[in-house]
């Protein structure tokens, strides 16, 4: 079975502009979950979606937003990029979400924002 | 809202030997789980290990255990016969069982282990 895969791995941005990530889950896996890694702040939970239906969201501005499609790949998108969105963005999948199945991590999108 | 520390920035071990890295963490929930994940230099996050908050026994998986108090609300995972490639940051997460608002991973802010020779 393929792993989780983002695209792309690497991206560099001007301040005020807009990107999008994506993130393929494994198949079969309907929950896709994102999080922002940076070193001052560690690993921050961003959204949760499950079958096309965010379920949960973290404390970050409206400048962050993200969907699932009916095939469970996930997109989010920041827009107005500022020069603190700089991080590596992970997502995770499993099956149904909950802490008794593994959440499987892509690699990362390494973002910088000049 | 849940908290999670870990009070070791940097740790060193000599490979074959045993070390213990440190977790406490917060919340009013009685039904948890805890996780220990692994982040090598190549950023993938893995899976080291879990533990149901419900299970007074405490996981296991080879060479990694946990020794989980609830009551002290500590965590803290034991590597034994380390090797070069346990090398990594290591964060402790919580994730509450049940809710009608969709899971999340709570990490602490890591522990970086290094294995020497």
């Amino acid at each position: 079975k393929a792993g989780v895969t983002q695209t792309p791995r690497y991206l560099i941005k001007t301040r005020g502009q807009q990107v999008t990530l994506s993130c393929s889950p494994i198949s079969g896996h309907r929950s896709v979950s994102w999080y922002q890694q940076t070193p001052g702040q560690g690993l921050q939970f961003l959204f949760e979606y499950f079958s096309e239906t965010q379920r949960n969201k973290g404390n970050f501005p409206g400048r962050f937003s993200g969907r699932q499609f009916s095939n469970s790949r996930s997109e989010m998108n920041v827009s107005t990029l500022e020069l603190g969105d700089s991080a590596l963005y992970l997502c995770a999948s499993s099956h149904r979400g909950g802490g008794w199945e593994t959440q499987y991590f892509g690699p990362g999108t390494r973002l910088l924002v000049l | 809202a849940q908290t999670v520390t870990q009070s070791q920035p940097e740790m060193s071990v000599q490979e074959a030997e045993t070390v213990t890295l440190s977790c406490t963490y917060d919340t009013s929930e009685n039904n948890y789980y805890l996780f220990w994940y692994k982040q090598p230099p190549s950023r993938q996050m893995i899976l080291v290990i879990r533990q149901e908050a419900y299970k007074q026994q405490n996981a296991t998986e080879n060479r990694f255990s946990v020794n989980f108090q609830k009551a002290a609300k500590s965590f803290s995972l034991k590597i034994s016969d380390s090797q070069l490639g346990d090398t990594a940051m290591y964060f402790c997460a919580f994730m509450k069982t049940h809710s009608n608002s969709g899971y999340a991973l709570n990490f602490g802010k890591g522990t970086s282990l290094l294995v020497t020779p």
